[in-house]
């Protein structure tokens, strides 16, 4: 999984509760993204970072913030989780040596009941 | 909105036979990309063609980009039971994002 790993990999939590997911990388590239998958949507974009401090919304970003303080981490949180955000959620970089091509995260399964 | 539209949405094939997928979409795009996803993992790179190519081999794997007409096919050749996955193109807009596709189920058959 490309140097990538994500915290925790499977979480259940209630309605109303902040969840916050972790994306770790270890190869100092500069860009990182969070997508969902949903069985009919395949993946979209919520938000993505390129670079410290610096980033920006995707297609899906309501209800999601993020936030990048170190190069290595990457956080994305649910302030207020809804059970629309039951999802796989991905995390993904792009190889500073090819700037088109993304590599991912195993994923994180989030169940909000 | 998706930029890219997979056809077929599942596709089942006896191992040997050669798998073809395709992907639209309606945008202009710097270039298109292949990815596969084994069930419960990420998804990882096969290939990607650019706006000015018209065809790309990797092993197994040729892609075919048609700008005109705003398609992509993905054909695998001489499948085999661990090329069963769900294959996405996703269609790079610059500024290092792309747009995915909702995926084709590929199922290969012993």
């Amino acid at each position: 999984d490309a140097g990538i790993t994500q915290s925790p990999r499977h979480k259940v939590t209630e309605t109303g509760t902040p969840v916050t997911l972790r994306c770790h990388q270890t190869e100092n590239h500069r860009y990182m993204y969070w997508y969902r998958q949903d069985p009919g949507h395949g993946l979209r974009l919520i938000h993505y970072s390129y670079g410290v401090k610096d980033t920006d919304k995707g297609e899906v970003s309501d209800g999601y913030s993020v936030s990048r303080s170190k190069t290595e981490d990457f956080l994305l949180t649910l302030e207020s989780a809804t059970s629309s955000q039951t999802s796989v959620y991905f995390c993904a970089i792009v190889n500073g040596t090819s700037t088109d091509t993304q590599y991912f995260g195993p994923g994180t399964r989030l169940t909000v009941l | 909105s998706q930029q890219g539209e997979e056809d077929p949405q599942a596709l089942s094939i006896q191992e040997g036979e050669n798998a073809t997928m395709n992907c639209s979409y309606k945008t202009s795009i710097n270039n298109l990309q292949w990815y596969r996803q084994n069930s419960g993992r990420g998804l990882v790179h096969l290939i990607l063609i650019r706006s000015n190519e018209r065809e790309k081999h990797s092993g197994r794997l040729r892609v075919t980009l048609d700008t005109s007409k705003k398609s992509s096919s993905l054909l695998i050749t001489a499948s085999r039971a661990a090329d069963t996955a769900s294959y996405f193109c996703a269609t790079g807009e610059g500024a290092q994002k792309l747009v995915f596709g909702q995926g084709t189920r590929l199922t290969i058959n012993p």
